[in-house]
């Protein structure tokens, strides 16, 4: 298993495209994450997965963001009419069932880091 | 939003010398964990305190928790280049639900230099 992957790890779009990007969590976690983290800050939580299921969207999550996690394995997040405030590092991280999640942490991919021009 | 703080924003030392963050935070948490960030890279778990643990090893890290004041401290020992990172706490905090997530602090800048 070589971890969480993300797809792509930079996209530059224009002002007003849609943009899909993609996470690969580890095979046997049936948790994922989306978080957005902007220079100098610290992740924000944007949405949550248990296996297709998504389970609590942010408030930062506005209507031109979506997720979906079809049979529960891959992700992905779309952002539509993408404006300058959405340049960020888009993480994805998976993590194990809940019985076990005290024990360990979460598993994060690269990123993807978004520029909106 | 952010669940808490952490102090200081940004830490130079230099190799072999001790490096000490603190995180606090605002709610009641069931365990904090440590993550490391390299530039533009995803974060990396370094180690996981319960709630009812006070203090925690792994290697050259050492992690206390004061559920009382809300604090928690990361140590690093003998420190390398190599530890020049970003450093942020979180925390979780389960709902009556059962849903998980981690809220993180705003970082801990630190720069070892050789």
């Amino acid at each position: 298993d070589t971890g969480v992957s993300q797809d792509p790890r930079h996209k530059i779009t224009k002002r007003g495209q849609n943009v899909t990007f993609r996470c690969d969590p580890i095979s046997e976690h049936n948790r994922l994450y989306w978080y957005r983290q902007t220079l100098g800050q610290g992740p924000e939580f944007l949405t949550y997965f248990q296996n297709e299921a998504q389970l609590e969207k942010s408030r930062l999550l506005s209507d031109r963001f979506s997720a979906e996690r079809p049979k529960g394995s891959f992700s992905t997040l779309e952002i539509q009419r993408t404006e300058q405030g959405d340049s960020a590092m888009y993480l994805c991280a998976s993590s194990r069932i809940q019985r076990e999640s005290h024990l360990y942490g979460y598993t994060f991919g690269s990123g993807t880091r978004l520029t909106v021009v | 939003s952010q669940q808490g703080e952490e102090d200081p924003q940004a830490l130079s030392i230099q190799e072999g010398e001790n490096a000490t963050m603190n995180c606090s935070y605002k709610t009641s948490i069931n365990n904090l964990q440590w993550y490391r960030q390299n530039s533009g890279r995803g974060l990396v778990h370094l180690i996981l305190i319960r709630s009812n643990e006070r203090e925690k090893h792994s290697g050259r890290l050492r992690v206390t928790l004061d559920t009382s004041k809300k604090s928690s401290s990361l140590l690093i020992t003998a420190s390398r280049a190599a530890d020049t990172a970003s450093y942020f706490c979180a925390t979780d905090a389960e709902r009556n639900t059962g849903f998980q997530k981690l809220v993180f602090g705003t970082g801990t800048r630190l720069l070892v230099s050789p």
